[in-house]
């Protein structure tokens, strides 16, 4: 079975603060894709980043980085110098590699991000 | 990218009435997903659309509640029938990459409220 645990519901920091968001996975797929996903208020889901299971290489674009430690089965987000822009509900996501006919994504609750002024 | 349009973006429905919601892509996909958000909640698969198809659904979900039609490569609807203020959601289409294995894009939702 497929699993994606983000443990934080909810998280408050005031602007500037470096924030992480967690999220742990479970799949027995060998090959597999893991993605976060925005989702300001408005509603629309926007696509932040996507990792293979066969790249391990953290990623960092601005102010936004990616830890992906597949021993632990963890795909860690960090946001440094947060924003008030940046509340939104975050998801972590994954879809397995298995040839199917879905190709389904398989998402986390989400984490609520609030950044206070 | 692919650009997805989805209509309406929100409404207000009485209950025992339908709503049909149209997902519009700007390029041909091959698959395209109905999702549900229900408040404060993640998403969870509807169906799988497939063009020329019988739309594939997940369980809990059934094609009497949740009619899809799929036309074309680049066009999708997804009607739910029956209203009740539990279908008081937000419900997204997404679509693949052209390869199939890259992100998942989405269009922005309609969010339904049920009276």
């Amino acid at each position: 079975a497929q699993k994606v645990t983000q443990a934080q519901t909810e998280i408050s920091v005031v602007e500037k603060e470096d924030v992480t968001l967690d999220c742990v996975y479970e799949t027995r797929d060998t090959t597999y894709y893991l993605f976060w996903y925005k989702q300001p208020p408005s509603g629309e889901l926007v696509f932040l980043i996507r990792r293979n299971s066969f790249d391990e290489q953290n990623e960092i674009s601005g102010r936004y980085s990616w830890n992906f430690q597949k021993s632990t089965s963890s795909f860690n987000f960090t946001i440094t110098a947060s924003q008030v822009v940046d509340s939104a509900v975050y998801f972590c996501a994954l879809r397995g590699h298995y040839g199917g006919a879905t190709n389904k994504l398989i998402f986390g609750t989400g984490t609520l991000l609030a950044v206070q002024p | 990218s692919a650009v997805i349009s989805q209509k309406p973006s929100r409404d207000i429905c009485q209950r025992g009435t339908s709503l049909t919601i149209q997902c519009q892509v700007d390029s041909q996909v091959t698959m395209m997903f109905w999702y549900r958000q229900q408040p404060g909640q993640s998403l969870t698969l509807i169906a799988t659309a497939n063009q020329g198809s019988e739309a594939t659904y997940e369980s809990g979900f059934v094609i009497d509640k949740f009619p899809i039609s799929r036309p074309n490569l680049t066009f999708s609807t997804l009607t739910v029938s029956n209203l009740s203020p539990e279908d008081s959601s937000i419900y997204l289409c997404s679509v693949l990459g052209a390869t199939g294995v890259t992100e998942a894009f989405f269009g922005q939702g309609t969010r339904l409220t049920v009276v």
